[in-house]
């Protein structure tokens, strides 16, 4: 079983539509989860961060955290052609690392 | 200012050649990343650097040699690299080691290509 697993796309939607990432995780222990978004040849760079369950909301990001069934999701809500990249789900793997899940790709057609 | 800084951009180099990687932040982080990663794949941790201590060396080859000289700064240093050694590099940086949660910042990245 994969540390981090995530929908494996790539997941088109129509422009102002929701855009909905799903991971899971296998270690629960984890206590701190993160969402990056990718541009195709830049870095990752970090667009969300949970750490209780729940819903966390930012602008037009939703993280949501189920620790119980392991599973974190990110909403990307009235998505935009500028949305489109490759998401990274990732998972602290105490004490000091990252564990990311293989990418979700979203292309917004516009 | 969540900003970390990395040189050069590009490399080109040979297998026989020695060359050395910069990352650089001032955000007051303590802890300090080297990933590496391919084409379509996820970031792939290399070493960690915590209070200017290797913590983690992830069965890295020996032709990777990392250093920290200080709080911002952080090497990595490159010699007799194999074709396969090409890849986007990234540093990142965080507030305190990770068990809590302390989210990275990733630095741009630098393309390395061996020929």
């Amino acid at each position: 079983q994969k540390e981090v697993e995530q929908n494996s796309g790539p997941l088109s939607v129509p422009e102002g539509a929701i855009a909905s990432l799903n991971c899971t995780y296998s270690d629960r222990g984890s206590q701190s989860f993160f969402w990056y978004r990718q541009y195709s040849g830049k870095s990752p760079e970090l667009i969300m961060f949970i750490y209780s369950n729940g819903d966390k909301e930012d602008g037009r990001f939703t993280a949501q955290l189920n620790k119980a069934s392991q599973y974190v999701s990110l909403l990307i809500r009235d998505s935009q052609p500028s949305d489109s990249a490759t998401y990274l789900c990732a998972v602290n793997k105490p004490p000091n690392k990252l564990s990311f899940g293989a990418g979700t790709t979203v292309t917004v057609r516009a | 200012d969540t900003e970390v800084t990395q040189t050069p951009k590009h490399l080109v180099m040979g297998m026989t050649n020695k060359k050395s990687l910069k990352c650089e932040q001032h955000m007051g982080h303590r802890a300090m990343y080297w990933y590496k990663q391919k084409a379509k794949k996820p970031p792939e941790l290399m070493f960690v650097y915590s209070y200017e201590k290797l913590s983690i060396n992830e069965s890295v080859p020996s032709r990777f040699s990392p250093e920290c000289p200080n709080s911002s700064l952080l090497n990595l240093h490159l010699h007799a690299l194999q074709p396969e050694d090409s890849a986007l590099y990234l540093c990142a940086s965080s507030q305190a080691p990770i068990t809590g949660g302390s989210e990275q910042f990733f630095g741009p990245g630098t393309r390395l290509t061996v020929l």
